[in-house]
């Protein structure tokens, strides 16, 4: 069966630096892919989309990759503060790859140090 | 604007009884979606309906009932709730099925003793 990978130990990094953060997701192949932001307490908030025939997608200091081949989605945070410190979610379709219902990471925890 | 909201937030009841989540949202949105969340397994789908008196099952609806008589409204029934049902309850609407984004609500935290 399809399965998303995320990285499950939380990413502690300093604040102004890149954080990279991988979803992986084996068994079948998306035709897009979210990615959400979760604060402790609160529901997921959308952050960007990408479709599998665009590489790259940016929104002011997000950028998020696409890589078919390797299966692989990438999301960065570029000059991170403090304020970026939250659990991100990568959310491709369920299969058969655009009925549109989302199948959810666990999350990577992302911590920003000052 | 009030948006997606949720009632309660915070439950407890006990092994057995019924317990009813309410999801209302205010855009008018076509399909909305109940998750529950756990450590360790991220959010997984329960139920989800594409517009009113039109439902289907999740990932995991077992020991869930949904209905939706209006567009706005989504409430989800634990008919005899179990500890296994203990977590956190998300409600989420998009306009659309297949690239829409989903707007979530604030969540309930329910724990069943």
């Amino acid at each position: 069966s399809q399965k998303i990978e995320q990285n499950s130990e939380a990413l502690n990094i300093q604040e102004g630096k890149t954080a990279t953060l991988t979803c992986n997701y084996t068994n079948y192949s998306p035709a897009y892919l979210q990615w959400y932001r979760q604060d402790p307490g609160r529901g997921p908030v959308f952050l960007l989309l990408i479709r599998e025939n665009e590489k790259e997608k940016r929104k002011e200091r997000l950028k998020v990759t696409f890589d078919t081949t390797l299966k692989q989605s990438l999301f960065h945070i570029t000059a991170s503060q403090p304020a970026d410190s939250a659990t991100y979610l990568c959310a491709p379709p369920a299969p058969p790859g655009n009925t549109g219902k989302l199948i959810f990471g666990q999350g990577t925890t992302l911590q920003v140090k000052p | 604007d009030a948006g997606i909201t949720q009632s309660p937030r915070y439950k407890i009841t006990e092994t057995g009884r019924q317990v009813t989540l309410m999801c209302h949202q205010t855009w008018s949105h076509s399909y909305m979606f109940w998750y529950r969340q756990d450590l360790g397994h991220g959010l997984r789908l329960i139920y989800y309906s594409a517009a009113a008196d039109i439902t289907d099952k999740g990932e995991v609806p077992d020991g869930y009932v949904v209905s939706r008589s209006k567009t706005e409204n989504f409430p989800l029934t634990l008919e005899s709730a179990t500890r296994s049902q203990t977590s956190v309850y998300f409600c989420a609407s998009s306009r659309g099925l297949a690239t829409d984004t989903q707007y979530f609500g604030p969540g309930t935290r329910l724990t069943v003793l």
